[in-house]
């Protein structure tokens, strides 16, 4: 069964570092999204992707985030100089097709990422 | 409050019981999802009900979406110590927003 993959699977950096989470969709999906959970906390939606453009991004998805889709497969998160409270587990989502409305969509198993 | 407010936010229950969550929100929405989560894992995704539909059935799952009073409910009948997990519902507009969850923890 197709899936969603991410990688890496946990990331500790430090403070101040740029961070790069990756995640190949599912390959015949022409949407994208990235969430984050912070511990404990519900899944918060940062941004969703399409045609090579960011379609729409919350309040959370400040300067210092950026996607890309750098080639066919891979779908990435920058974030440039990290933070404490980025701290969380983020996922990677994608979609067939945002305009039906009766569209799942299929989540990563997650990025764990830890700034120290 | 949030779009997508799942009740009870906790919830213990013997093997074999039905567990019940509700689900509220506030927008209209294209449809209406449920996703689970193990503890510290991705989210799975478990059912999807459109605005147009009432009621959904998929194994031991049973969804109802009520969108005059911007509701829905998840029953898991007949409950395992596997179905232990946090579940979310997930209102659809032109991107999911998630809920608070419910945690279900099944004993054996």
């Amino acid at each position: 069964e197709p899936e969603v993959t991410q990688t890496p699977s946990h990331q500790v950096t430090q403070m101040g570092q740029e961070v790069i989470l990756r995640c190949v969709p599912i390959s015949n999906h022409l949407y994208f999204y990235w969430y984050r959970q912070i511990l404990g906390q519900k899944v918060e939606f940062l941004v969703s992707f399409y045609n090579n453009e960011i379609s729409e991004k919350s309040e959370i998805f400040d300067d210092q985030f950026s996607v890309e889709r750098p080639d066919g497969s891979n779908f990435t998160l920058k974030i440039r100089s990290t933070k404490l409270e980025d701290s969380a587990m983020y996922f990677c989502a994608s979609s067939v097709n945002r305009r039906v409305p009766s569209t799942e969509a299929f989540f990563g198993q997650g990025t764990r990422l830890t700034v120290v | 409050s949030q779009q997508g407010e799942e009740d009870p936010q906790a919830l213990s229950i013997q093997e074999g019981e039905n567990a019940t969550m509700n689900c509220s929100y506030k927008t209209s929405i294209n449809n209406l999802q449920w996703y689970r989560q193990n503890s510290g894992r991705g989210l799975v995704h478990l059912i999807l009900i459109r605005s147009n539909e009432r009621e959904k059935h998929s194994g031991r799952l049973r969804v109802t979406l009520d969108t005059s009073k911007k509701s829905s409910s998840l029953l898991i009948t007949a409950s395992r110590a596997a179905d232990t997990a946090s579940y979310f519902c997930a209102t659809d507009t032109d991107k999911l927003i998630f809920g608070t969850g419910t945690r279900l923890q099944v004993f054996p």
